[in-house]
């Protein structure tokens, strides 16, 4: 089955660096590869997902990008804020109809310091 | 929209015992699931469903039953705790396949 790596495990910055999470899976037949946000003692939050067809996403501060070929993603955060503290999880995607089952990543807990 | 919604927000039972988490959402979405997540482990899938009537098992169904009798509801049984079931479980939905899937605030579990 699929299996997803996730690095660094923790990771600290200082306020306005940039911050750089990677993720390895193992099914080149994974097509959709969501990024989640967990605060503490809260729900996990989608943030940004990408999907095989495409290299690269961006949201403001927040960029995927996906090498389908190394079968590897990453999050990139720009201008990394106090409030960007929590953990973060990949996520890989299996299936093209019907339910596409998601295997996380055991995340990275992000730290920015002021 | 309340969206997904879980209880209780805590319990604490005796292994052995049964007892059934719930969850309901509001959104009208096809797709629930059910994940438990342990420190160091990120989530993991133990069971989902595509509609009302159908369930299927995920990636750690072992010691869990789920029905799903209409749209909005989708209940999570634990049969006979046992410690190894001390997580937190979280709920999720999603209207079609590969699109965003969004949690319950969770359920803290301990079996002693």
């Amino acid at each position: 089955g699929e299996n997803v790596e996730q690095h660094p495990s923790t990771l600290s910055v200082q306020e306005g660096d940039s911050a750089v999470i990677k993720c390895t899976y193992s099914d080149s037949a994974s097509n959709y590869f969501p990024w989640y946000k967990q605060e503490l003692g809260k729900r996990p939050q989608l943030i940004i997902d990408i999907r095989s067809n495409v290299g690269e996403k961006k949201d403001q501060r927040i960029a995927v990008t996906l090498n389908k070929t190394a079968k590897h993603f990453s999050l990139h955060i720009t201008e990394t804020q106090p409030e960007d503290s929590a953990v973060y999880f990949c996520a890989a995607g299996l299936g093209n109809t019907g339910f596409q089952k998601l295997v996380f990543g055991t995340g990275t807990r992000l730290l920015v310091s002021p | 929209n309340a969206g997904v919604t879980q209880t209780p927000k805590f319990q604490v039972l005796k292994t052995g015992q049964s007892m059934t988490l719930q969850c309901a959402q509001d959104m009208n979405h096809e797709y629930m699931s059910w994940y438990r997540q342990d420190p160091g482990m990120g989530l993991r899938l133990i069971h989902y469903s595509v509609g009302a009537g159908i369930t299927d098992q995920g990636e750690v169904p072992n010691g869990y039953n789920v029905s799903r009798s209409t749209t909005e509801d989708f209940p999570l049984r634990l049969l006979s705790a046992a410690p190894s079931q001390t997580s937190v479980y979280f709920c999720a939905s999603s209207r079609t396949s590969g699109t965003e899937q969004f949690f319950g605030p969770g359920t803290r579990l301990t079996v002693l």
